[in-house]
C-alpha cells in the first residue's frame, strides 16, 4: 500500500528566504508526482505535475523534483512572499488508478 | 466547462437525513474521483470512475455512501442517514485520464448538526 509522508507539517519563514518542501513515498512504481496549493476552506489548485520519466518541473518561482528510486520528491520555492502561505500537499498516482495524498506542509510566510 | 464545478458550495443537514453532493468534470474528463477532508486532516479516497469500467469503491466508509456517475459527465455521492462524522469537505476532481493529473472542485463543505 502507497504511503506518502511530507515533512515537516509547518514551517514558518521570514519573507524572501528560500525553501524546501519535503514529500516521501513507499512505492517508487508511480506514474506520476503533483504538487498542490491548498487555501483555508479552498479546494487544491494544482502547481506543478511530474511524471515519472521526468526528473523535474519549474514554473516561476516553484521547482518539483523527483527522485523515483529514493522515493523523494521536493518543491522548491524561491523568493517566498507572503502571498505563498497555504498548505502545499504532493500526491502520487500509481497503477491502482488513484492518488495518494500527504498530510501537507502548512508554509507561513511572515511579512 | 473551464474547470471542476461542485454544488452545493455548503450543506448543513440534520443527523438522520440524506444528502446529495453533485460534481460537473470538465468535459472529456474520463476519470472522476470523490475525496473527504475532514477538517485539519489530509485528503482521504472514497471512490473513484474510469470511463465505463466498474468503479473502485474501495474508500468508501461506510454502506450509508454511494455514488453513481452518467457516462463521463455528472456525478452524484449520496450520504444516507447523516452521522456527525460525515462532517467534512467533499473534493471531487476530474483528470482526462489518470496519469494526466487531476483537477478539483472547489469542495462542497458538509456540516451535520
Amino acid at each position: 500500500k502507497q504511503e506518502v509522508t511530507q515533512i515537516p507539517a509547518a514551517l514558518s519563514v521570514p519573507e524572501g528566504e528560500n525553501l524546501v518542501l519535503n514529500c516521501s513515498f513507499t512505492d517508487s512504481a508511480i506514474y506520476n508526482l503533483q504538487w498542490f496549493r491548498q487555501d483555508p476552506g479552498k479546494g487544491l489548485t494544482s502547481l506543478l505535475l511530474i511524471q515519472s520519466s521526468q526528473r523535474e518541473q519549474t514554473s516561476g518561482r516553484l521547482n518539483a523534483s523527483l527522485d523515483k528510486s529514493s522515493g523523494r520528491s521536493t518543491l522548491y520555492i524561491a523568493a517566498s512572499q507572503p502571498g505563498d502561505s497555504a498548505t502545499y500537499l504532493c500526491a502520487v498516482y500509481t497503477n491502482a488508478g488513484k492518488s495518494t495524498f500527504g498530510d501537507g506542509t502548512t508554509l507561513t510566510v511572515k511579512p | 466547462g473551464a474547470g471542476v464545478s461542485q454544488s452545493p458550495s455548503n450543506k448543513v443537514t440534520e443527523k438522520g437525513k440524506d444528502v446529495e453532493l453533485r460534481c460537473d468534470p470538465i468535459s472529456g474528463h474520463t476519470a472522476l474521483y470523490w475525496y473527504r477532508q475532514r477538517l485539519g486532516q489530509g485528503l482521504e479516497f472514497l471512490i473513484y470512475f474510469q470511463g465505463n469500467s466498474a468503479p473502485d469503491k474501495s474508500g468508501l466508509p461506510s454502506d450509508r455512501f454511494s455514488a453513481e456517475r452518467t457516462g463521463e459527465s455528472v456525478s452524484t455521492l449520496t450520504i444516507q442517514r447523516t452521522q456527525q462524522e460525515d462532517s467534512a469537505v467533499y473534493l471531487c476532481a476530474s483528470s482526462l485520464e489518470g496519469p494526466s493529473g487531476y483537477t478539483f472542485g472547489s469542495g462542497t463543505r458538509l456540516t451535520v448538526v
